[in-house]
Formats: C-alpha cells, structure tokens, sequence
C-alpha cells in the first residue's frame, strides 16, 4: 500500500523559510515519474508549487520559482519543499503527490493528507 | 503559461448525467486528468489519460478529449458524488504541471 506522509512546522513566521518533507512508503521514489508539491489556500483551488525526478531534476511553477526549492533523498525516500520569505498569502495546506510507477505517469495517482501552514508572527 | 478553464459549478439531479468541462488550448494534444475533493480531504484521481479509471474508481466516471475542451462525465450521479473536480495536464513543453480552475458539483 503506497502512502505519503508530510511532516512540518504548522506555523511559520512571515519572511521565514516554510520547509516540509514528504516520506513516501509501499515504493520506490526511483521508480516513479515526477513527485509534486501542491497547495491550496482556505476555500481556493489547487496551486502546484513544483515537482522533481528522482535524479534531482525539478520543474517549478514559476509564479514561485524565485522562493521555491526541491530536494530528494533517495535513500531515506522522501523528498522535501522550501518555500523562503513567506507572507501571509503562503498560508495554505500543502499536499505531497506522486505518480504510479508506471514510466511515465504524468498524474498524481497518490496524495499525501496535507498539512496546514499558517504564515502569522 | 498554459491555462485550464473550468466552469465554477454544475448541478445536477440525483441519477442524472453530470458533465464537467475543462478548456485549454489545443488541450486535445495532452493527457488530461481529472481528481475528485471532498471538503477536508485530498484529492482523490478519478480519471487518468483522458479516460482510464484508476482500480477501484466506479465505472460511472468517465472522460474524453479533443480539440479545446476535455470532459469528465459522471454517470447516474448519486449524493456521494458531490465535490469538487479538478483537471490538470503536464505541459511537455515546459515541463509544468496545471491544474484546472475547479468545479463544484452539488448533487440537488
């Protein structure tokens, strides 16, 4: 059974950096497509944030490319999200995401179950 | 950068056809897929590549793509069916992720 995990400080002070992890278990980070970082603000739609490749090779959304930064960790199976000089307007659950392993999935077959940061002094 | 449009919500009546739709340029050329959100949950996928159910998806849930416009239909929609939907597409041109505006579907 393949399952996400995301884990995190739930409140980040404004200009501060927001850093979650994503521990993915039932499979291999290497064996899937692109692992996704997504978020949705209260009572909004979703926002994807950026992906990355179990190479290390990443794609972020460029509204916040700038702030964003992608890691992975092959050997503990987690990947990682750093969001820098947070406002309020980062407040948000944010969800990790990841394709079946099935070359090239290019959709989010398996979601974590979000955690909700708030950006607040 | 690339552009899902999808209506803000679609009612439908209790066995009824629900159709929802997802507008994006020549989007008939990508793969298109589509989740279903309760409130306070994840996402879950419903369809994948335009038209694949994922295992353990009903049957009632299906999609199509071509030209400008995908499609998820959702047939004889029962209360359990109301949510939100989104589609989302990879851009292989850019290597970006989009999601679609989202649609509310309230079962009347």
């Amino acid at each position: 059974q393949v399952q996400l995990q995301e884990s995190g400080p739930g409140l980040v002070k404004p200009s501060e950096t927001l850093s979650l992890t994503c521990a993915v278990s039932g499979y291999s980070i290497s064996s899937g497509y692109y692992w996704g970082w997504i978020r949705q603000p209260p009572g909004k739609g979703l926002e994807w944030i950026g992906s990355i490749y179990h190479s290390g090779s990443t794609y972020y959304n460029p509204s916040l490319k700038s702030r964003v930064t992608i890691s992975v960790d092959t050997s503990k199976n987690q990947f990682s999200l750093k969001l820098s000089s947070v406002t309020a307007a980062d407040t948000a659950v944010y969800y990790c995401a990841g394709p079946r392993p099935d070359g090239m999935a290019t959709s989010f077959d398996y979601w974590g179950q979000g955690t909700l940061v708030t950006v607040s002094s | 950068s690339y552009v899902l449009t999808q209506p803000p919500s679609v009612s439908v009546a209790p066995g009824q056809t629900a159709r929802i739709t997802c507008g994006g340029n020549n989007i008939g050329s990508k793969s298109v897929h589509w989740y279903q959100q309760k409130p306070g949950q994840a996402p879950v996928l419903v369809v994948y590549d335009d038209s694949d159910r994922p295992s353990g998806i009903p049957e009632r849930f299906s999609g199509s793509n071509s030209g400008n416009t995908a499609t998820l239909t959702i047939s004889r929609v029962e209360a359990g069916d109301e949510a939100d939907y989104y589609c989302q597409v990879w851009d292989s041109s850019s290597g970006l992720y989009v999601f679609g505006t989202g649609t509310k579907v309230t079962v009347l």
